[in-house]
């Protein structure tokens, strides 16, 4: 079964880090771009980050370029989103999705597998 | 950035009526050398992430019901619900793929 599981989320406070973590199974993991996506409380989605197959090709939102780094370890079928200098504003559910284009490039692509999303709240 | 616009922002219908739901890109997601619209809908029910229901525009993922159905090219694209069941019940997003990743922001779709 192809499947995505999203953890690491927490209360942290402003100024604060925290390391999201996507573990991914059922599938070549090194040949899907990967993606984060996320949804405040009551609000829609925004894409986040993204990372190409082979890890060399990293993308951001401007909301977070600076502060955020996507990477990758294909040999752990894992992908990770560390989130430094957070602020209220990054309080959101964060999703990992898995891209649809077989290649070690990144391709904005539909997102056709989610993990069920970790909790980040940013308060002091 | 692509802008995406969709409306309405909520509708309510009764069970087996037809809704749609308009989409409204900023500018043109058809690549034109492989006519292909980078346009995907998702469903997303509450305590649920986002599920996958239609890509390149009309294309249905699989699994999903027939009664789901897109249309549109260029900058409109429509998402059709043909007779609404209770299990529609729940919030629905656009997504161009044309550039980086772009969603509408959503319409709330609930049974009268």
């Amino acid at each position: 079964e192809v499947q995505l599981v999203d953890s690491g989320g927490g209360l942290v406070q402003p100024g604060g880090s925290l390391r999201l973590t996507c573990t991914a199974s059922g599938f070549t993991f090194s040949s899907y771009a990967m993606n984060w996506v996320r949804q405040a409380p009551g609000k829609g989605l925004e894409w986040v980050s993204g990372i190409s197959g082979n890890g060399y090709g990293t993308y951001y939102a401007d909301s977070v370029k600076g502060r955020f780094t996507i990477s990758r370890d294909n040999s752990k079928n894992t992908m990770y989103l560390q989130m430094n200098s957070l602020r209220a504003e990054d309080t959101a559910a964060y999703y990992c999705a898995k891209g649809t284009v077989i290649s070690s490039s990144y391709y904005s692509s539909n997102m056709d597998v989610w993990g069920k999303g970790t909790t980040v709240t940013v308060s002091s | 950035d692509i802008v995406m616009t969709q409306s309405p922002d909520s509708l309510a219908m009764s069970l087996g009526e037809r809704a749609t739901i308009n989409c409204k890109s900023s500018h043109s997601i058809l690549y034109t050398s492989k006519n292909k619209n980078y346009l995907a809908w998702y469903q997303q029910k509450p305590g649920q992430p986002p599920k996958l229901l239609i890509y390149w525009s009309s294309t249905r993922e699989s699994g999903v019901p027939d009664r789901f159905s897109g249309s549109g090219s260029g900058t409109d694209f429509t998402l059709t619900i043909s007779s609404l069941q209770a299990e529609d019940v729940a919030v629905y997003y656009c997504q161009q793929y044309y550039d980086f990743p772009t969603f509408g922001q959503g319409t709330k779709v609930e049974i009268k």
